[in-house]
């Protein structure tokens, strides 16, 4: 199994330009989530998806868009850039245990995306 | 909404000592998750240890340990005979909702040799 995987590794774009990142797991898991990272700091929900064909806001979607026409596939858009997206996001996948609790979350390895 | 806290952004530990890292969260809801994870500097998130709210014993890993005060509502991580592949930064989570995970800011660990 691959587990989660994030493509692309490495972006820079400019200032408007738009791009998609792509999020892949091969665990048949529901629940999938996008953060992003910025240095020195934790992690921060983007948006998230609890399932096929539904998606709903985390803690700082604005400039973020997402689908999920897939069970598999969680994609994070960027409709025109900024240079304070800057940072380096992640996707993660999690099941929920036998005793429906959430146990662990999987996490990609992580694109680093910089805008100028 | 979650909070997590964690107030030591750097510590430093002698291999092969135990050390604390401080977790402190913020809820109203009863039903939660806490989660530790590990980013070394390679930059992937490794998950360590999860302790669930209703449950009884404080959650062990190997050489992790979840020290789990509910009235306090700390999650502190232990990790016993620190090892130089330690270092790295750890942070702290809980999950809210079912579906929400938030996010500490983060302990900087270095062991010394």
């Amino acid at each position: 199994n691959a587990g989660v995987t994030q493509t692309p590794k490495f972006r820079v774009l400019k200032t408007g330009q738009s791009m998609t990142l792509l999020c892949a797991q091969d665990m048949n898991h529901e629940y999938m989530y996008w953060y992003r990272q910025d240095p020195g700091m934790g992690l921060r929900l983007i948006h998230y998806s609890v399932g096929e064909g539904t998606t709903a806001k985390g803690e700082v979607p604005d400039g973020y868009n997402v689908s999920r026409l897939k069970k598999q596939n969680f994609l994070l858009g960027l409709e025109s850039a900024a240079p304070s997206q800057t940072s380096v996001y992640f996707c993660a996948s999690n099941k929920l245990s036998d005793r429906g609790r959430f146990y662990e979350q999987y996490f990609g390895p992580g694109t680093r995306l910089t805008v100028t | 909404a979650q909070k997590i806290t964690q107030t030591q952004p750097g510590m430093f530990v002698q291999e092969k000592e135990a050390v604390t890292l401080d977790c402190t969260y913020d809820t109203s809801d009863p039903s939660y998750g806490l989660f530790w994870y590990k980013q070394p500097s390679s930059g992937e998130m490794i998950f360590l240890i999860y302790q669930g709210s209703y449950d009884q014993q404080n959650a062990t890993e190997g050489r992790y340990s979840l020290n789990f005060q509910k009235a306090r509502k700390s999650a502190n991580l232990v990790i016993s005979a620190s090892q130089l592949g330690d270092s790295a930064m750890y942070f702290c989570a809980t999950i809210y909702n079912f579906n929400k995970f938030y996010f500490g800011s983060g302990t900087k660990l270095n062991v010394k040799p």
